[in-house]
């Protein structure tokens, strides 16, 4: 089966520069959420869209900003990168007809800050 | 959402019953327990969700206890690849509501 896909797998920037991640969920899925994971941590919550709608955010930093188009695929546009932004990035999606609340994750996209 | 208490780390012998516990005692009359896993540095994986009966499926069992402040995931031949973080999370089933996860369970398969 079809699973959520993330791109790109690794990405290394420098300090001040801007990062676009990419999320194509799962098909037939309306909700796209995205979640950050620092080193030795859990994962983090950060903003959610349904039906290119924004619908619930987190602790995502005002210089992040994301939006879901209207194929369903979403992007997390990243400005002004700072080191302590280096982490992992999961997508996950969901859809109301097939499972309800459970949400199916990506590989998830390794961000290096230099 | 309820909080949820869970052992730092467990360790099963490869081939046994893995037994995860989780305490959620503040949990309320509709809000689901969710299990999922994170095999080192790759997305949280889906395992199992249930409101108050027992479910079954083809990766693992959740028992829930009667009162529902308690349950047990249980993986029937635990493997090596079984080596994971679990997270037992507690929420209302509202779609498009995000999960909080942590601390979770640390589950060491050993040979």
């Amino acid at each position: 089966a079809a699973g959520v896909i993330q791109s790109p797998r690794h990405l290394i920037k420098e300090k001040r520069e801007t990062a676009t991640l990419k999320c194509y969920p799962i098909p037939r899925h309306d909700t796209v959420y995205w979640y950050q994971q620092g080193p030795g941590q859990d994962p983090q919550f950060l903003i959610s869209f349904y039906e290119k709608m924004q619908s619930d955010k987190g602790s995502i930093p005002d210089r992040f900003s994301a939006q879901q188009f209207s194929d369903y695929h979403s992007e997390l546009n990243m400005s002004s990168l700072e080191l302590g932004d280096s982490a992992l990035y999961f997508c996950a999606s969901s859809s109301w007809t097939s499972g309800g609340a459970v949400q199916y994750f990506g590989a998830g996209t390794r961000l290096s800050v230099l | 959402d309820a909080k949820t208490t869970q052992p730092p780390s467990m360790d099963c012998a490869e081939g046994r019953a893995a037994n995860l516990p989780c305490n959620h005692s503040t949990i309320s009359g509709n809000e689901y327990v969710y299990w999922y896993r994170q095999i080192h540095s790759q997305g949280p994986q889906y395992i199992i969700h249930g409101l108050k009966n027992n479910e079954t499926n083809e990766m693992a069992s959740l028992i829930i206890t009667e009162d529902r402040k308690s349950s047990t995931l249980i993986l029937p031949h635990a493997t090596l690849r079984d080596t994971a973080v679990y997270y037992c999370i507690v929420r209302v089933e509202n779609y498009g509501q995000n999960f909080v996860f942590g601390p979770g369970t640390r589950l060491s398969v050993l040979p």
